[in-house]
């Protein structure tokens, strides 16, 4: 079966500091994208970052980056200079061979002031 | 306003009842889909739709019935309503439906079954 495996619940973080929330996952494709999303307490699902598998470089994005590690099928979140507005709900997921999204549970952010 | 909307944005209901939720979406986009998100999951996908009077099935479709007359509407229908349909529903959308896309989100119904 194909997972994700968010095994954070929960992280928290002091404003200012620099956190990762970490994902893996399985599956037999070789060419695939990974995502993370975000889920604000509005529960809008805005996505956050998106690498694709075929590449080595890491995807950024301002103060968001992954680590991607194919072989080990792990593709954590890095967010750096943590803000208050960041707190939400984290979600990975990637795109199975049909194009439909696979999705973890979900890890809880929480920015300590 | 441009975007993906949903309506209700809350739903109270009773089991049995017929209960739809609304989806509606101003991109022209050609995928759209519906997720639920259950406490202590990611969001499980219900059906999709590639272009207007085409659907197919997701992870969990028992219970549930969409249909696309038009482009811009992905309904989803709850034919009979049970307990374990409560759950909160988003409705998504993208251009093309290609692995690389971004789906776009609409803000979500809140299901709750008596």
């Amino acid at each position: 079966a194909q997972t994700v495996t968010q095994s954070q619940p929960e992280m928290s973080v002091q404003e200012a500091e620099t956190v990762t929330l970490s994902c893996t996952y399985d599956t037999s494709e070789s060419d695939y994208y990974l995502f993370w999303y975000k889920q604000p307490p509005s529960r809008q699902m805005i996505l956050v970052i998106r690498q694709e598998a075929y590449k080595q470089q890491n995807a950024t994005e301002n103060r968001f980056s992954v680590n991607f590690q194919k072989a080990a099928k792990s593709f954590s979140l890095k967010i750096s200079d943590s803000q208050l507005g960041d707190a939400a709900m984290y979600f990975c997921a990637y795109t199975d061979s049909n194009y439909q999204l696979i999705w973890g549970a979900g890890t809880k952010l929480i920015i300590k002031p | 306003d441009a975007g993906i909307t949903q309506s209700p944005r809350y739903k109270i209901t009773e089991t049995g009842r017929q209960v739809t939720l609304m989806c509606h979406q101003t991109w022209s986009h050609s995928y759209m889909f519906w997720y639920r998100q259950d406490l202590g999951h990611g969001l499980r996908l219900i059906y999709y739709s590639a272009a207007a009077d085409i659907t197919d099935k997701g992870e969990v479709p028992d219970g549930y019935v969409v249909s696309r007359s038009k482009t811009e509407n992905f309904p989803l229908t709850l034919e009979s309503a049970t307990r374990s349909q409560t759950s909160v529903y988003f409705c998504a959308s993208s251009e093309w439906g290609t692995a690389q896309e971004t789906q776009y989100f609409g803000p979500g119904t809140r299901l709750l079954v008596l």
